[in-house]
């Protein structure tokens, strides 16, 4: 079955630091894939997505490149803020008939200080 | 537009008994997912439901079930609860075609006693 495998948390950096989040799938088909921010106390966001190979996705300063020969999307900023505190999750769509259906990496724990 | 809305947004039930949580999608979206997230478990696929028909179900027991209503509205259950339901029930709905943007609501804490 699909699979998403994050690298484990929880991740300390000072502010303005580089940021990499690793994340790998394992998937039948051709998947669209996301990484998802949660804040306390809320729900998923949609940070940013990529549908087909190559695709880079790119949102709030954050980027990740849908790589098919290596099976990854690794989240990256270049400089964080102490407002991007949050668990970051990485996810897949195999879409067909899954239809909706994600499937998430274990999320990893960012704190940034100041 | 109004976001994704579940209620209630906190629960406490204890063992046994049964639940009821609900989710109004964004106006327009048709197509509603239900997931489960835990610490263990991390976040879970429970069922997705689009013109009040389930379209695809995760690996859950029968004790959860869910539903649709003709104005896209949905509603999950949990019967027979047990300790281990504890969790955050999250929905998220999006437009049919445009499944890769899914909308996220804020969850309801369920706590099981």
């Amino acid at each position: 079955g699909n699979s998403v495998t994050q690298m484990e948390g929880p991740v300390t950096l000072s502010e303005e630091a580089f940021l990499t989040i690793n994340c790998t799938y394992t998937a039948t088909g051709y998947p669209s894939l996301f990484w998802y921010v949660q804040y306390p106390g809320e729900g998923l966001q949609l940070l940013l997505k990529a549908t087909k190979a190559d695709d880079k996705g790119s949102n709030k300063g954050f980027e990740a490149t849908y790589r098919k020969e290596t099976t990854s999307f690794h989240l990256e900023k270049g400089s964080v803020q102490v407002s991007d505190s949050a668990v970051y999750f990485c996810a897949l769509r195999e879409g067909g008939t899954s239809y909706g259906k994600l499937t998430f990496g274990q999320g990893t724990i960012l704190t940034v200080h100041p | 537009k109004a976001g994704v809305t579940q209620t209630p947004r906190y629960l406490i039930k204890t063992r046994g008994q049964q639940v009821t949580l609900s989710c109004s999608p964004i106006s327009g979206h048709r197509s509603v997912s239900w997931y489960q997230q835990t610490p263990g478990q991390g976040l879970q696929f429970l069922f997705e439901y689009f013109s009040e028909t389930q379209r695809n179900k995760g690996n859950f027991p029968g004790r959860f079930s869910g539903r649709q209503f003709s104005n896209s509205r949905s509603e999950m259950n949990v019967s027979t609860l047990e300790l281990g339901d504890s969790a955050l029930y999250l929905c998220a709905s999006s437009l049919e075609g445009n499944t890769d943007t899914q909308y996220f609501g804020p969850g309801t804490r369920l706590t099981v006693l």
